[in-house]
């Protein structure tokens, strides 16, 4: 169980366009999903957190407009990056949270979505 | 802000080998701190918490506030256990995303 997917699994772009990206949790409701971006080499480096029903929360240094997050549903939070410029490239990743009541809280991740713009 | 610290980039032990990742972390409350295992071309993948303070796959990391430290461990290194681990944090409350270490690379040598 607990099992996170994401769509699509890299996509290549042109500068300018935007893409969008879904993270879906298969086998669970995620009221809290987040969005990790990471580098190559580098560690994962939270983005935002993504609650059903309302607006995501950005970490500091993370543009909102440039990064439209959207979390429509408790299984479905979607990750559009606007106007993407080469320097956007990076491997995106998403998780969803399950609370497991006395013993904390556990983050399952999704496989990365790799985006290069050209 | 909080902070988590991994010493080491690359560790590389013989099979057979007692192993021990580092991590200390900084922050002034009580976080809930977590060890993640990315294998070769697999998702990251929760290997253990503090809170459960279960043994997986023969890794155990103890919670040291004292020295500000979750060093994970295992007596004997086998060859699957090869893999990049990142430890983790998350402030109480479970408010927020996880705050990373930059990983260790662990190979294990036959």
């Amino acid at each position: 169980g607990a099992v996170v997917s994401q769509h699509p699994s890299w996509v290549i772009c042109k500068s300018g366009t935007s893409v969008k990206i879904e993270c879906r949790s298969l086998d669970f409701q995620a009221t809290t999903m987040f969005w990790y971006r990471q580098f190559p080499k580098q560690s994962l480096m939270l983005m935002a957190t993504s609650n059903e029903g309302s607006k995501a929360t950005y970490e500091q240094g993370v543009e909102k407009d440039k990064f439209l997050i959207n979390h429509a549903s408790l299984t479905l939070s979607t990750l559009t990056v606007t106007s993407a410029h080469p320097e956007d490239s990076s491997f995106y990743i998403c998780s969803a949270r399950i609370r497991a009541g006395g013993s904390g809280e556990t983050q399952y991740f999704g496989p990365g979505t790799r985006l290069l713009v050209l | 802000a909080q902070r988590v610290t991994q010493p080491e980039k690359l560790l590389s032990v013989f099979k057979g080998a007692p192993v021990e990742l580092k991590c200390n972390y900084s922050y002034s409350g009580s976080p809930e701190l977590f060890w993640y295992v990315q294998y070769s071309r697999q998702r990251l993948q929760l290997l253990l918490r503090h809170i459960s303070r279960e043994s997986i796959k023969g890794f155990t990391a103890d919670l040291n506030k004292g020295e500000t430290s979750f060093h994970l461990k295992k007596p004997f290194a086998q060859e699957e256990d090869s893999a990049m681990y990142y430890c983790a944090l998350v402030l109480g409350g479970g408010a927020d995303g996880l705050t990373f270490g930059k990983g260790t690379h662990l190979i294990i040598q036959p």
